[in-house]
Order: structure tokens, then C-alpha cells, then sequence
């Protein structure tokens, strides 16, 4: 199975921030790559498909881009409600993996 | 409006089992491929398997492969899993997901989930 190794586990920032998550798959995989934002006691919801596609309603501080091993989403300009946990997810091949996830806590 | 919602979760001793439902309303149900999702408690997410648009086709993680059975009933847009030979590592919140355009990995929606507890 693609291991996926997403980093930092958790990081501390301030609204406004730039905060940048990186995603490192255990071989490439193209850009068959999502993002996915969850909060407590919520289902995750998708942010980026195809490693940098906005999905539908997300908000354009939100991007992501790389392609084969090495990816990254970054927020430009943290709002309050960002705060959360994020996962990446390879659908390179089956079985599909997430990374570990990423907690954004407030500074 | 679209949306997914689990049922069947509860309290089962290892060993026994569990099925879960999810019901979808608000889109075509049997145009996409449907997945469920897991995660334990305090914990990331985990991949289960995926059921096909028609149900002709799934996939199972290898943590689940011969335990768990992914069917679909289109005509009650309906996606199952039965869960058999529980385990305590089984303990999770499930989620099912939709497919985002159909066939492809992008899940767009997703159910409340339903916990599943395994315990003696």
C-alpha cells in the first residue's frame, strides 16, 4: 500500500497566517491527490481534488499543488472557522490511504 | 439537497456482527460509486472499500478483506455494509461517502456517521 506521510501532525497559528501542509506519498502517484477539512464531531469535507482543484464552494484562500511524491495545501490568510484537522488522501491506487492529519489549532 | 445518512451502529461483542445502512436522497444514487469510510476514536481516517455504481465491482482494505461485505440496493438507494467476526479494533465512527463525479476517488458527500462500538 502508498504510505502517506503528511506533516507538521499539528501546527499553532493566528488568523491571518499562512499555513502550509505538506503531503509525501511513498511512490508517485500523479496528481491523484485530495485534501479534506474536518472539524469536531463532523464528517470531513473535500477541499482540493486532482491535487489543485478547488472544489465546488470552498473558499479560494484554500489551494494545493503538486504532482507525483511531494504536495502541498496551503491557506492564505487563516480565518477563525479554518481551524481543524486536515487529511490528504491518495487515490492513486487501491487501497486508498490517508496521511495522518494535520490539526490547526489557534495560537 | 444532497445527503447521506448511516444507521445501524451499536454496542456488539467480538465476534458478532453489525450492519450498517446508508441511505442517499437528493441525487441519482446509482450513477456513483459509494465508499465507506472509518474512524476510530481519536484517530485518523481509514479507507473500508467501495462498492461500484452498480454493485457489480468492490474493493476491500485488507484490515476488513473476508469480514466485511459492501452491497448496494440502487432501487432503495441504499449502500450496506456487513460487518461479520467483529473485532475491537473495529471500534469506529463509519461514514459513507459519495463519489464526486461518478466513478472517480473525490468524496464530495459524506454521512453523519454511525458509531459502531465492539466490546465484551
Amino acid at each position: 500500500a502508498i504510505q502517506m506521510t503528511q506533516s507538521p501532525s499539528s501546527l499553532s497559528a493566528s488568523v491571518g497566517d499562512r499555513v502550509t501542509i505538506t503531503c509525501r506519498a511513498s511512490q508517485g502517484i500523479e496528481d491523484q491527490l485530495g485534501w479534506y477539512q474536518q472539524k469536531p464531531g463532523k464528517a470531513p469535507n473535500l477541499l482540493i481534488y486532482a491535487a489543485s482543484n478547488l472544489h465546488s464552494g470552498v473558499p479560494s484562500r484554500f489551494s494545493g499543488s503538486g504532482s507525483g511524491t511531494d504536495f502541498t495545501l496551503t491557506i492564505n490568510g487563516l480565518q477563525p472557522e479554518d481551524f481543524a484537522t486536515y487529511y490528504c488522501l491518495q487515490h492513486y491506487n487501491y487501497p486508498l490511504t490517508f496521511g495522518r492529519g494535520t490539526k490547526v489549532e489557534m495560537k | 439537497q444532497v445527503q447521506l445518512v448511516e444507521s445501524g451502529g451499536g454496542l456488539v461483542k467480538p465476534g458478532g456482527s453489525l450492519r450498517l445502512s446508508c441511505a442517499g436522497s437528493g441525487f441519482t444514487f446509482s450513477d456513483h460509486y459509494m465508499t465507506w469510510i472509518r474512524q476510530a476514536p481519536g484517530k485518523g481516517l481509514e479507507w473500508i472499500g467501495y462498492s461500484s455504481s452498480r454493485g457489480i465491482t468492490t474493493f476491500y482494505a485488507d484490515s476488513v478483506k473476508g469480514r466485511f461485505t459492501i452491497s448496494r440496493d440502487n432501487a432503495k438507494n441504499s449502500l450496506y455494509l456487513q460487518m461479520d467476526f467483529l473485532r475491537a479494533d473495529d471500534t469506529a465512527i463509519y461514514y459513507c461517502a459519495r463519489s464526486y463525479r461518478g466513478y472517480d476517488s473525490n468524496f464530495d458527500c459524506w454521512g453523519q456517521g454511525t458509531l459502531v462500538t465492539v466490546a465484551s
